[in-house]
């Protein structure tokens, strides 16, 4: 079955400095795969998004990810972290031909001044 | 374009009372889903539709029945509410199959 696993619970990084957060799939087929954020109170924001093509993709808010076929990974990078980034940030793919998402378990992220 | 709306945005129900949560999309999107969240637990799918008349089950239906009378309009009905539907529910739309889905901003629903 398919799975998503997001192995960091919660990480805290100085405003300013780079961020990965690592997210691992697993599907059988070539995966459809996203990056999701969700302000506190608020719903789910796609931030980017892999279908095929170039494996290094660009997002919204100066986010990017790169998809590796070879460790089933598509980890979330940004080179300077800004203190509104703060916020849960969920990987998902899809499992089946109707587009259902299936979610990780989320990577809060702080930011320290 | 308002995208997707959730109605109500806070709900309190009692024990065994049932509701309706409502959901409507103005992108013509044919999928549309329903999604709780829990802590630690991310988004777990209910129940979805790829188009008006059709809906299949997610990975947690029980308790929960939805209809798609309509492209635009995906309602979540609780027929008898339980203290362990309390969450926070979010309907998304998309193209078919697409994936990319839009999100509500979420109904956080207490059960007492």
């Amino acid at each position: 079955a398919q799975s998503v696993t997001q192995p960091d619970i919660h990480i805290t990084v100085s405003e300013g400095a780079s961020l990965e957060l690592r997210c691992n799939y697993s599907y059988g087929a070539t995966p459809y795969l996203f990056w999701y954020v969700q302000s506190p109170g608020q719903g789910l924001q796609l931030l980017l998004k892999y279908f095929s093509g170039d494996t290094l993709v660009q997002g919204i808010k100066g986010f990017e990810a790169e998809f590796k076929r070879s460790q089933s990974s598509f980890n979330l990078r940004k080179p300077s972290v800004h203190w509104s980034d703060a916020a849960e940030y969920f990987c998902a793919v899809v499992g089946g031909s109707q587009g259902n998402l299936i979610f990780g378990k989320g990577t809060k992220l702080s930011v320290k001044p | 374009n308002a995208g997707v709306t959730q109605t109500p945005k806070f709900q309190v129900l009692k024990t065994g009372q049932s509701m309706t949560l409502q959901c409507a999309q103005d992108m013509n999107h044919e999928y549309m889903s329903w999604y709780r969240q829990d802590p630690g637990m991310g988004l777990r799918l209910i129940h979805y539709s790829v188009g008006a008349g059709i809906t299949d089950q997610g990975e947690v239906p029980n308790g929960y029945n939805v209809s798609r009378s309509t492209t635009e309009d995906f309602p979540l009905r609780l027929l008898s509410a339980a203290p362990s539907q309390t969450s926070v529910y979010f309907c998304a739309s998309s193209y078919y199959g697409q994936g990319g889905q839009y999100f509500g901003p979420g109904t956080r629903l207490t059960v007492t």
